[in-house]
């Protein structure tokens, strides 16, 4: 499975935009970039999926560039209770999902 | 109900015990998942049952033996662990046989475990 590698920590200000960004120099292109978020002492949350270009849902936005070796995570206006691990992971099928290391994002008052 | 529930919360067993996780979702899926966490680690994929068979095994040892029931019930059986299996298991479960790129898993709020 192709490997993601993501920034282990990052702090932001509350009402702030934060974009988490995930590299994937060996994307398959049959892979998707999905992305997570797990609070301590949780069971990860689904957070959004995409292939290509920009998938925008309720509470985030991806954005993959043509060559889709990296993605981006948009957390628009983060609050107190976004703080959490956000992984990057690609599920090219077949069930197996690795998940990266992950980024620890902790949200400032 | 997107819910995936797991039982117990906490559990507490030394070397010698017998103990059993379970895992239960009602959303249909048919694709269901063990997971182990280790604390400031990711989780990591131990088996997946796909349409109540076992589909992929990650290697685990022999003192994890995973059994699907049916198709909304997921165990796990511990026998003779080790303190370095502590951790937080997470049960998940997706849709279909698990095997499209875009399944969703939906995750429990997981098992922690202390082995002593």
């Amino acid at each position: 499975l192709a490997k993601t590698t993501q920034p282990i920590s990052m702090d932001s200000y509350e009402g702030q935009e934060v974009n988490i960004t995930c590299s994937h120099n060996n994307i398959a292109t049959n892979d998707y970039i999905t992305w997570y978020q797990q609070f301590p002492s949780q069971g990860p949350r689904f957070i959004i999926q995409g292939y290509k270009t920009k998938v925008t849902n309720e509470v985030a936005s991806l954005f993959i560039p043509a060559d889709r070796k990296s993605s981006t995570l948009s957390l628009p206006r983060v609050s107190l209770s976004d703080t959490a691990v956000y992984y990057c992971l690609l599920s090219g099928g077949y069930q197996k999902v690795t998940f990266g290391t992950g980024t620890k994002l902790q949200v400032i008052p | 109900d997107t819910e995936v529930t797991q039982t117990p919360k906490h559990l507490v067993m030394g070397m010698t015990n017998k103990k059993s996780l379970k895992c239960e979702q009602h959303m249909g899926h048919r694709a269901m998942y063990w997971y182990k966490q280790k604390a400031k680690k990711p989780p990591e994929l131990m088996f997946v049952y796909s349409y109540e068979k076992l589909s992929i095994n990650e290697s685990v040892p022999s003192r994890f033996s995973p059994e699907c029931p049916n198709s909304s019930l997921l165990n796990l059986h511990l026998h003779a662990l080790q303190p370095e299996d502590s951790a937080l298991y997470l049960c998940a479960s997706s849709r279909t046989s698990g095997r499209g790129p875009q399944e969703t898993q939906y995750f429990g709020p997981g098992t922690r475990l202390l082995v002593l």
